[in-house]
Formats: C-alpha cells, sequence, structure tokens
C-alpha cells in the first residue's frame, strides 16, 4: 500500500519571503499523481498543484512550485513571496494513476503566516 | 466549474438517530464520489468510494451498515450515518470526480455532533 508522509507537522514563514513544505511518500508503481491540497479555517479543500509522475518538468502554478524527485520518492511545496492568506493546513496527497483513484493524505502541515 | 455541493454543512443531533448527508456535483457529471471522515487536527481518511449505479467500496475498518452510500445518479451521493452515536462525531468531506484520471472536486463538509 502506498503512504504519504510529511515530517513537519507546523512550519511558520514571515509574510514575503519562501517557505519549503515537505513530503515524501512510498510506492512500488510507476505511474501516479501528486498533489498539494490547501485547508484553511473554513475546512474547505482547495487544490494548490498537481504533478503526473511520468512529467520531469516541475509543476508551476503562481506562487506555488513543486520540487518532484521521483527517484527519491520527494515531493515539496515552495510556496514564494507568503501572504497571510496562505495560511492554512498543506496536505500531500498520493494518487495511483491505474485501479482505485482513491488519494492517500500525508498528516498535513499547519502553516503559519507571520506579519 | 467543478463545484461540488455538501449538505448539511453542520449537524446535531441526538444519540441513535439516523443522519443523512447530500453530496452534489453541479456542473459536471460525477462518475464516481469519495467520502472522507477528518478527526480534529488530523487527516482525511477514506471512508468509501462509490461509483454511480453501483455498490460501494469500503475501506478495511469502516462498518458498511453503519455508513451507508447511495450513488444513484451523476450528480448525487449519499452518506447516511445510521443510529449515530458521540464517537461518530467528526467532520464528513466529499469529494467528486468526472472519470479516470481527472482532479477530486471537494465538498466543503458536514461537521457531525452527536449528543
Amino acid at each position: 500500500a502506498q503512504t504519504v508522509t510529511q515530517s513537519q507537522p507546523e512550519m511558520s514563514v514571515q509574510e514575503a519571503e519562501t517557505v519549503t513544505l515537505s513530503c515524501t511518500y512510498d510506492t512500488s508503481e510507476s505511474d501516479y499523481y501528486l498533489f498539494w491540497y490547501k485547508q484553511p479555517p473554513s475546512r474547505q479543500m482547495i487544490l494548490v498543484i498537481r504533478q503526473e509522475a511520468y512529467k520531469q518538468q516541475n509543476a508551476t502554478e503562481n506562487r506555488f512550485s513543486v520540487n518532484f524527485q521521483k527517484a527519491a520518492k520527494s515531493f515539496s511545496l515552495k510556496i514564494s513571496d507568503s501572504q497571510l492568506g496562505d495560511a492554512a493546513m498543506y496536505f500531500c496527497a498520493y494518487r495511483s494513476a491505474q485501479g482505485a483513484q482513491k488519494l492517500v493524505f500525508g498528516q498535513g502541515t499547519r502553516l503559519t503566516i507571520n506579519p | 466549474g467543478a463545484v461540488v455541493s455538501q449538505h448539511p454543512s453542520r449537524v446535531i443531533c441526538k444519540s441513535g438517530t439516523s443522519v443523512k448527508i447530500e453530496c452534489r456535483s453541479l456542473d459536471f457529471q460525477a462518475t464516481t464520489m469519495f467520502w472522507y471522515r477528518q478527526f480534529p487536527k488530523q487527516s482525511l481518511m477514506l471512508m468509501a468510494t462509490s461509483n454511480e449505479g453501483s455498490k460501494a467500496t469500503y475501506e478495511q475498518g469502516v462498518e458498511k451498515d453503519k455508513f451507508l452510500i447511495n450513488h444513484a445518479s451523476l450528480t448525487l451521493s449519499t452518506l447516511t450515518v445510521t443510529s449515530a452515536h458521540p464517537e461518530d462525531s467528526s467532520f464528513y468531506i466529499c469529494s467528486a470526480q468526472s472519470g479516470a484520471n481527472q482532479p477530486q472536486h471537494f465538498g466543503d463538509g458536514t461537521r457531525l455532533s452527536i449528543l
């Protein structure tokens, strides 16, 4: 079974600075998807960024980018120019490209933005 | 686009009551819907996967007679917590997917409190 590990329960960053959230995963599959979701206090799950495992190029969405290291099974999220609205729980998730399409989530990292 | 509506957002009821939660995809057809449970300060745990017109697939440890899932149409899935007890109090979130390898879109969640 696949597992996702986020080793940082909490992180904090100064507004306008850059922060990196870590995520590692374990799988024997070669084709899969990785995601970062944001859950603000409203509890809504918001997709931040998505990476296909077959793509070598790291995904980027405005201030959010990932460092995908397939051999190391690492998938970190970098948030540039942090804003107060970025404060939330961040979950890393894995999904197989075959069979069941269920998401496997990491434990989450609570990100605090200091003004 | 890709809006998922979950209703109700908050339920408070007495022990022994059955509670139904609805999950609707408003602007797309959801071939697959997922139900998650989230305890305070924890990650999302998948309860079951439902495909339109077929029986739900439950994760290990989830009682299918306790948590009844119906996916009668391509836009609606329901989760019924039967004879709810205080230990069933939690945050329940649904997600919907329009097809294989498409993103999951999440509802806003339902906070269930059993007195």
